[in-house]
């Protein structure tokens, strides 16, 4: 069975540093990886999809890249600010079903 | 606007009550699913279905029943056999095939007392 771990459960930083969130996985037979935002008490909302065949994908401040082979993804946010405080969650597609990790809670301090 | 539906955004039910979660989408996506997420654990797949009229249990289904009639709505009964139904229920959908990409609904916050 997939296992998707995220690695810090939270990270504070002062605005405007840049930052990385980590996901892992351990089944490599993945379609994509996906990246989500929640915000205390929403849904989730999709930041950035990986295709298994890509390297990395770009949304603004935002960068994600995957290698299967090792089982990570990371995503990266540029000069990061206080709107971006959030829970972010990666899923990874395997079978039929979507494993997600636990989440990295960040606090962006202004 | 295409988008999943939920609702209603808060509930609040007796323990030993039935209680039925809506979900409706208009992506015109084949599959469908529903999650819990409790503090600190994530989320955990409860049902899902690929068609109509099909639908497989998850990680967590025990307590819980789901049908699928119709393309557009996924409902999530709880049942009075949930040992601890007080949660946040998500629905989400994807296309069939790639590339596997989920959407999700806002969100049920159940509260059982």
């Amino acid at each position: 069975k997939q296992e998707v771990t995220q690695i810090p459960a939270a990270l504070s930083v002062p605005e405007g540093e840049n930052l990385v969130l980590n996901c892992s996985f351990t089944d490599s037979a993945i379609y994509n990886l996906q990246w989500f935002r929640q915000d205390p008490g929403k849904g989730l909302t999709s930041l950035l999809l990986i295709q298994s065949s890509q390297r990395e994908q770009t949304s603004g401040r935002l960068n994600a890249s995957l290698d299967k082979s090792s089982g990570r993804s990371t995503l990266y946010i540029a000069a990061s600010q206080p709107g971006d405080s959030a829970t972010y969650l990666c899923a990874a597609p395997t079978g039929n079903q979507f494993y997600f990790g636990t989440g990295t809670s960040l606090t962006v301090i202004p | 606007d295409g988008g999943i539906t939920q609702s209603p955004k808060y509930l609040f039910r007796k323990e030993g009550q039935n209680v039925t979660l809506s979900c409706e989408q208009n992506l015109n996506h084949d599959a469908m699913y529903w999650y819990r997420q409790d503090p600190g654990q994530g989320l955990r797949l409860i049902y899902y279905s690929q068609i109509v009229n099909d639908f497989q249990k998850g990680d967590i289904a025990e307590g819980y029943s789901v049908s699928r009639e119709k393309k557009e709505s996924f409902p999530l009964t709880v049942t009075s056999a949930q040992k601890n139904p007080t949660a946040f229920y998500l629905c989400a959908s994807s296309p069939q095939g790639f590339p596997y990409e989920q959407y999700f609904g806002p969100g049920t916050r159940l509260t059982v007392t």
